[in-house]
């Protein structure tokens, strides 16, 4: 059965300091995809990334950047410069192939404060 | 605005009862998508609609069910509900699939549902 992992419920961090947020899956496929979503205070949900199996590329996205390493099934998630407004809860998820056997971890909640 | 809209933004109802929360997804986006959040269960993937027909289906219950319609919305029906049906359902859409394609995905700001 597929897992995800966020070992790390609570973190708090001051303002302009780097954070990471890892995230630890298991599954059996050989083709999977990986994701990050962020909720805000507000309770929306937010997309910020998908990555295929296939693609240990590391991504960055202005401060967001995610680091994939598939011998430690890791795709963790550093957050560059933290600012108040990136306090939320950060999901990490995992699916297969065709969307099949979706996955979220429990979350991270993250907390910048001023 | 992510542009996809679901109505209602609250329902509560009793045990036992039967709701319909219906999603519109962005416009020219083909993929719905069903989620539950709940404090008990976390974040949950219910179910996946690409272009009227079923793509994947996660932890749906049985009393649950849910279509794709010609126009692309979306409804998912809860019937015989039960306390622990009570949660945030999140509605999502893209223009694919999302697996297999660079894609991004919408969420629409959600149904909170109580169960009394």
């Amino acid at each position: 059965a597929q897992k995800v992992t966020q070992a790390q419920t609570e973190i708090s961090v001051v303002e302009k300091e780097d954070v990471t947020l890892d995230c630890v899956y298991e599954t059996r496929d050989t083709t999977y995809y990986l994701f990050w979503y962020k909720q805000p205070p507000s309770g929306e949900l937010v997309f910020l990334i998908r990555r295929n199996s296939f693609d240990e590329q590391n991504e960055i996205s202005g401060r967001y950047s995610w680091n994939f390493q598939k011998s430690t099934s890791s795709f963790n998630f550093t957050i560059t410069a933290s600012q108040v407004v990136d306090s939320a809860v950060y999901f990490c998820a995992l699916s297969g192939n065709y969307g099949q056997n979706f996955v979220f971890g429990p979350g991270t909640r993250l907390s910048v404060l001023p | 605005d992510s542009g996809v809209t679901q109505t209602p933004k609250h329902l509560i109802t009793a045990t036992g009862q039967r709701v319909t929360l219906r999603c519109s997804p962005r416009s020219g986006d083909l993929s719905v998508y069903w989620y539950q959040q709940s404090l008990d269960q976390g974040l949950q993937f219910l179910i996946q609609y690409y272009n009227g027909e079923e793509r994947a289906k996660g932890n749906i219950l049985e009393r649950f069910s849910a279509q794709q319609f010609p126009d692309l919305h979306s409804e998912l029906n809860l019937s015989s509900l039960e306390l622990g049906d009570s949660a945030l359902y999140f509605c999502a859409s893209s223009v694919e699939p999302l697996a297999g394609t660079t894609d991004t995905q919408y969420f629409g700001p959600g149904t909170r549902l109580t169960v009394l």
